[in-house]
């Protein structure tokens, strides 16, 4: 059974670009969620989609964006680029949610210069 | 709001057991997990517990929930080389995770 598949591994954007990150979960998963990792504030929730809704949102800015396709692939985007948005990007995907057990990809490393 | 605080170090002797704690301010997560991250690397869900559960055990982990005290720890018995990495608690509530700081385990030869 193929794990949540993030793509790409690494990114290096420029400062006022724009970057789109890809996450396939687990065949059958319904749940997807995304995650930024940074040295300063750690592991921070910024959405979760379910059959293409967003059910739930963190306390990012709007320049963050996600959404979730049919087949449950989802993306997310951050627009306006800033040096402090270098993070490791995670996916989660679910069955459903809590209750079922979270399980995260390798993550994207962005890189923004 | 939500919080949910850990040690951040930990140093032991391989063989040895380990025990990483956690506390949590928001008792409205009705499951609590334990996941471990390598150097590089995602997270790799070790195990969780239903927030109606005192104890779990899972080969070498062992989960115990304190909800008075809203405390959680991990227990690693024979603590292993291979046991080396960021060890994070979560609790889940409404569709998000809420992490930890993260537990950093040194296992020494």
């Amino acid at each position: 059974k193929a794990g949540v598949t993030q793509t790409p591994r690494y990114l290096i954007k420029t400062r006022g670009q724009q970057v789109t990150l890809s996450c396939s979960p687990i065949s059958g998963h319904r749940s997807v969620s995304w995650y930024q990792q940074t040295p300063g504030q750690g592991l921070q929730f910024l959405f979760e989609y379910f059959s293409e809704t967003q059910r739930n949102k963190g306390n990012f800015p709007g320049r963050f964006s996600g959404r979730q396709f049919s087949n449950s692939r989802s993306e997310m985007n951050v627009s306006t680029l800033e040096l402090g948005d270098s993070a490791l990007y995670l996916c989660a995907s679910s069955l459903g949610g809590e209750g079922y057990g979270y399980t995260f990809g390798s993550g994207t490393r962005l890189t923004v210069v | 709001g939500e919080d949910v605080e850990q040690s951040l170090f930990l140093s032991v002797r391989e063989g040895d057991s380990s025990v990483i704690n956690c506390t949590y301010t928001d008792s409205s997560s009705t499951y609590l997990y334990w996941y471990k991250q390598e150097p590089g690397a995602g997270l790799q869900l070790l195990t969780y517990i239903f927030s109606n559960m005192d104890m779990k055990q899972d080969q070498r982990l062992t989960v115990l929930l304190n909800k008075k005290d809203k405390h959680l720890s991990l227990r690693i018995a024979d603590t292993q080389t291979g046991d080396s990495a960021i060890y994070f608690c979560a609790g889940g509530a409404t569709n998000k995770l809420i992490f930890g700081t993260g537990t950093l385990l040194a296992v020494q030869p």
